[in-house]
């Protein structure tokens, strides 16, 4: 089965500065990622998608600038949350998708808790 | 938006089999349908997926009604660490960018000693 590592699984940081949650799929190629953010009690609402070598599509309401993508491997997806504010604060996760289909059972990460202060 | 509807939450004994109905009434030809559970603070599990036809794997049943209007997921047995939220989703299969995994709200299962 699809084998996915997201990393870190939980952070602090201070208000103002970056965080980086990197994302790998271990054993596919993932043409392309997707990005979700939930909050409590909330389901998980999709941020951005990206393809391999390509810009990512932000959903509405997401600050592309805020939330930065980087997806310039088939195994590696990287979201930098930058000049991060308490509002920020929510369980991120990402689910690479392989290019080559059918393909049924999606495997998400296991998500970063990011809690600014 | 989300193109399921699913009851917010549902109780059920432990042992007892736990049926979680989801309507997906304006589903395409070649949609199927998939379920995961989340449960607190980790990624989604998937579960099981379907066409048309009915499934089952190891893990749980998926029954899909004939006009695919709507499904519903047994869990057999339900245990303690079953006590999830359960999502139906519908989607292409090999979507790609350009079909969204959009998730609804969910059913909270809780499983009762």
């Amino acid at each position: 089965g699809a084998v996915v590592s997201q990393h870190p699984s939980r952070v602090i940081c201070k208000s103002g500065t970056s965080v980086k949650i990197e994302c790998r799929s271990l054993d596919f190629q993932a043409t392309t990622m997707f990005w979700y953010r939930q909050f409590p009690k909330k389901s998980l609402m999709l941020m951005a998608t990206s393809n391999e070598g390509s810009k990512a599509t932000y959903e509405q309401g997401v600050e592309k600038d805020k939330f930065l993508i980087n997806h310039a491997s088939l195994t590696l997806s990287t979201l930098t949350v930058t000049s991060a504010h308490p509002e920020d604060s929510s369980f991120y996760i990402c689910m690479p998708e392989p290019g080559t289909g059918p393909y049924y059972g999606y495997t998400f990460g296991s998500g970063t808790r990011l809690t600014v202060v | 938006d989300a193109k399921t509807t699913q009851p917010p939450s549902m109780d059920c004994a432990e042992g007892r089999a736990a049926n979680l109905p989801c309507n997906h009434s304006t589903i395409s030809g070649n949609e199927y349908v998939y379920w995961y559970r989340q449960i607190h603070s980790q990624g989604p599990q998937y579960i099981i997926h379907g066409l048309k036809n009915n499934e089952t794997n190891e893990m749980a049943s998926l029954i899909i009604t004939e006009d695919r209007k709507s499904s519903t997921l047994i869990l057999p047995h339900a245990t303690l660490r079953d006590t999830a939220v359960y999502y139906c989703i519908v989607r292409v299969v090999s979507g790609g960018s350009n079909y969204k995994l959009t998730f609804g709200k969910g059913t909270l299962l809780t499983v009762n000693p």
